[in-house]
């Protein structure tokens, strides 16, 4: 069974403070998407990786995808009010797509 | 352009008893995915559509959970009868193509808000 364990499940951190979540799993994933969640809402599409040692940068967050394609990271730099929410990870082999049980981060003013 | 409209937003039953829930994917999106969210997990996929057709549905407890989506558009998920376990919200998403596959820039899945369900 693949299984992707985010960590840390939680996070609280000072605006102005940077951070790292991770996702990892034991099995290569074909890519992999990381997700944010707000309360009452679906999860959006942050960014796909699909590279093996790719990053990809969206504003002040950083994503990397492990060279074997097993884990990644996502680094907010200067942490805001507005990155409050619960951070998905999900892996996508040829016919799944595994969600993490995410980080929820909370970012205080 | 719409996103993926659910309906009810909360819905609250009885344990034993039946609930449907209705999602409308983005107009032209062959593929629908319906999740689990159990309260501080991530989604768990229960079955995803290619038009009309089954694509997998191996995570759906088909003894009491169904899912149809007749003319390969609108999706209704069922729970026949309720558990208390059940309780979740029930995530509908939509995308142009299959995930897996890396189609790239089509390979996005956009989802609705959600169905809140509790089941007492």
């Amino acid at each position: 069974t693949q299984l992707l364990e985010q960590s840390p499940q939680f996070l609280s951190i000072q605006e102005g403070e940077n951070l790292t979540v991770y996702c990892n799993s034991s099995s290569v994933f074909s890519s992999l998407q990381w997700y944010r969640q707000e309360p009452g809402e679906g999860p959006v599409l942050l960014v796909t990786v699909v590279t093996g040692g790719e990053v990809k940068k969206l504003k002040r967050l950083t994503f990397q995808f492990g060279d074997a394609r097993k884990d990644s990271s996502l680094h907010i730099t200067a942490a805001q009010p507005g990155d409050t929410g619960l951070y998905l990870c999900a892996g996508l082999a040829w016919d799944k797509i595994i969600f993490g049980k995410g980080t929820r981060l909370h970012i205080l003013p | 352009e719409a996103g993926v409209a659910q309906s009810p937003r909360y819905k609250i039953i009885e344990k034993r008893q039946s609930v449907a829930f209705w999602c409308n994917p983005i107009s032209g999106h062959a593929t629908l995915y319906w999740y689990q969210q159990i309260l501080g997990q991530g989604p768990k996929l229960l079955i995803q559509f290619q038009n009309n057709g089954v694509v997998d549905d191996s995570q759906l407890p088909k003894d009491r959970f169904s899912a149809e989506r007749l003319k390969g558009v609108d999706s209704t998920l069922k729970i026949q009868p309720a558990k208390l376990e059940d309780s979740a919200v029930y995530l509908c998403a939509s995308s142009l193509v299959l995930l897996a596959g890396g189609w790239g820039a089509k390979n996005i899945q956009y989802f609705g808000a959600g169905t809140r369900l509790s089941v007492l």
